[in-house]
């Protein structure tokens, strides 16, 4: 079935580390990507989103995501994380075609330890 | 930026009953309104697209009948659940997209509602 996976569930980090979050899809053809962010006790909000052009996509708070089309792949990195970056990270895809439907990948939960 | 209110934000409800749960737009136009629901520990599924002045469109797994969505102006969608039993205990989240078109149109998240049914 087609899908959006995410293959890290659970990262544990220190502050200043680099992050990179995995996000692969499965859906041929064009695609808008995105990741959201959930901080504890709050809702989904949008980090970044690629639809064309470059990319490699810079969003809020210093995160970025590249776009590698021949892997199926949209990953999200940040060079040095923050504590206030203990979150839960989801990928999400909007197949082509008509539909305009989000589809979610399975999180990840950030933690950073300070 | 774009506001989606979304009430209640928590809920207990007795096995049996109904239980309504509003989405709105606050400071823009909402064609399309998407109804998600996230289990613990779980990603969002999306379970239902809300299309104003029309039928919803379910998605598969998903029974219309138990979970009635109602879209009659361009500013808010409701999610029913009918009666409701333990295991429609879960996190809904509603979603509404601003009436723009590709290729910046962006997807604003309501605060959730955590419903209960004992």
């Amino acid at each position: 079935a087609q899908s959006v996976s995410q293959h890290n569930h659970h990262v544990i980090l220190s502050e200043a580390a680099s992050l990179e979050l995995g996000c692969n899809y499965s859906y041929g053809g064009t695609v808008n990507l995105f990741w959201y962010v959930q901080y504890p006790g709050q809702h989904l909000q949008l980090l970044l989103k690629y639809f064309s052009g470059d990319p490699l996509v810079k969003g809020i708070k210093g995160f970025e995501a590249e776009f590698i089309k021949s892997k199926f792949s949209f990953n999200l990195r940040k060079p040095s994380v923050q504590w206030s970056d203990t979150a839960e990270y989801f990928c999400a895809v909007i197949p082509g075609g008509a539909t305009n439907k989000l589809i979610f990948g399975t999180g990840t939960l950030l933690a950073v330890q300070p | 930026g774009a506001v989606v209110s979304q009430h209640p934000s928590w809920v207990i409800c007795k096995s049996g009953t109904s239980v309504k749960i509003e989405c709105r737009s606050l400071d823009f136009q909402a064609t399309t309104m998407f109804w998600y629901r996230q289990f613990p520990k779980q990603s969002l599924m999306l379970m239902a697209t809300s299309n104003e002045g029309s039928k919803a469109t379910y998605e598969q797994g998903v029974e219309k009948d138990k979970f009635l969505i109602n879209h009659a102006s361009l500013t808010l969608s409701t999610l029913t659940v009918t009666s409701a039993h333990p295991e429609d205990s879960s996190f809904y989240i509603c979603s509404a997209r601003e009436h723009r078109g590709p290729p910046n149109y962006g997807y604003t998240f309501g605060s959730g509602t955590r419903l209960t049914v004992v």
